[in-house]
């Protein structure tokens, strides 16, 4: 199958600081990717869909200047998380859609983001 | 609205058999998904039907009825390893996932 790599994968920063997330599709090219946050206990929630060279798309309620969404190339999306606060800690996970048409998800390893 | 309903928590014996059961209100509907869930990882794939009808593969095997806007994942021979989260996610009319908040599936020895 399709492998999505998320980068890192767990990582602690300071209120008020801005934290890179990455999301590679290492061997297939994925012009959308999406990106999703879980609280403990709650499912996944879509926050954006990232679009290859284009502006993403926000889910209602996410503030697109707080969680900057970049999909420069084929194989690479980011998100960052700007002016960190204790309560956007959560677990962040990144998918993209099978190269081949097929409709399943792959998703990458997560990022767990604890600020402090 | 959209809506995806499964229970929040499970428990089964090792060795037996589980059923998960899901029910979904979807603005157009295009496949329904499951998804494992261990703590701490990210979703790893199950199953997906579009189709009326039961999809078994190894252990696992996934229902559909669109009339009924109802699925279930039925897993067989549990093993501890299997504790987990399971995830019904439905697929709608514009191809984006609608989750479940998950099923927590504890098994005991």
């Amino acid at each position: 199958g399709a492998v999505v790599s998320q980068h890192p994968s767990w990582v602690i920063c300071k209120s008020g600081t801005s934290v890179k997330i990455e999301c590679r599709s290492l061997d297939f090219q994925a012009t959308t990717m999406f990106w999703y946050r879980q609280f403990p206990k709650q499912s996944l929630m879509l926050m954006a869909t990232s679009n290859e060279g284009s502006k993403a798309t926000y889910e209602q309620g996410v503030e697109k200047d707080k969680f900057l969404i970049n999909h420069a190339s084929l194989t690479l999306s980011t998100l960052t998380v700007t002016s960190a606060h204790p309560e956007d800690s959560s677990f962040y996970i990144c998918s993209a859609k099978s190269p081949r048409g097929g409709t399943e998800a792959f998703f990458g390893q997560g990022t767990r983001l604890t600020v402090v | 609205g959209q809506n995806i309903d499964q229970p929040t928590e499970m428990t089964a014996t090792e060795g037996a058999i589980v059923q998960i059961n899901c029910t979904y209100q979807t603005s157009g509907f295009n496949g329904l998904f499951w998804y494992q869930q261990h703590a701490g990882e990210a979703p790893t794939f199950l199953s997906y039907n579009v189709l009326d009808g039961l999809e078994e593969k190894g252990r696992f095997s996934s229902f559909l009825s669109r009339s009924k806007g109802y699925s279930y994942l039925l897993l067989k021979e549990l093993q501890m390893k299997d504790s987990a989260s399971y995830l019904c996610a439905a697929s709608d009319s514009n191809y984006q996932l609608i989750w479940g908040a998950g099923t927590k599936l504890i098994i005991k020895p």
